[in-house]
């Protein structure tokens, strides 16, 4: 049982580049969502699906596409990198009324 | 939006001390409420949670939290720290009726000998 797994673990963009952070799991959860974590603020929610085919808008949604086509994929795209989507993107899936399962991350740097 | 306040950035105690981390929500109805440790380079694991019933609610690794509905806090509490205690702990609250949840900055642990 893998959990939640996200590929790749590091990555370097160079502005303006587009790429896609995949996130998988296994679990048959059916809530799954992205958040990014930079110092001194914690996690903040980019976006969140609570099934295939669902998905919504968090906190900073802007630059980032989300797409839910089955229920254990859940990848996160980056239309055209910026410095300032540099950090640390987390994946997470849950069942209702129970807590998230997160992933190992992706550290993406963006030159 | 349901917001999370973790008023202390940085918090030091020694081991064997006990333990209380802060965490105050903002939310117009019930929360889920959660609380989340993260060891350096790692994901997140959760510690308990919160949905209804008792306000005070037991985690693993010896850890509890109360919430206190009337002053809107969910406070994280250990009797006596162990040093591998020593992270960052996330206070997070969630609505009951969707997959928005909300965490706060994170409270950084250090445990001295």
């Amino acid at each position: 049982n893998a959990g939640v797994t996200q590929t790749p673990k590091f990555q370097v963009l160079k502005t303006g580049q587009s790429m896609t952070l995949q996130c998988a799991q296994d679990m048959n959860h059916e809530y799954m969502s992205w958040y990014r974590q930079d110092p001194g603020m914690g996690l903040r929610l980019i976006h969140y699906s609570v099934g295939a085919g669902i998905t919504d808008q968090g906190e900073v949604p802007n630059g980032y596409n989300v797409s839910r086509s089955t229920t254990e994929d859940f990848p996160l795209r980056l239309l055209s990198a910026a410095p300032s989507q540099t950090s640390v993107y987390f994946c997470a899936s849950r069942v209702a009324n129970y807590g998230y399962t997160f992933g190992s991350g992706t550290r993406l740097t963006v030159v | 939006a349901q917001s999370v306040t973790q008023p202390d950035i940085h918090i030091t105690v020694s081991e064997g001390a006990s333990l209380e981390l802060r965490c105050n929500y903002s939310y117009g109805a019930t929360p889920y409420l959660f609380w989340y440790v993260q060891s350096p380079g790692q994901g997140l694991q959760l510690l308990l949670k919160y949905f209804s019933g008792d306000t005070l609610v037991q985690g693993i690794k010896g850890f509890e939290a109360e919430f206190k509905r009337s002053q809107s806090s969910f406070n994280l509490r250990k009797p006596s720290v162990h040093w591998s205690d020593a992270a960052e702990y996330f206070c997070a609250v969630g609505a009951r009726d969707n997959n928005d949840m909300r965490f706060g900055a994170g409270t950084r642990l250090t445990v001295k000998p």
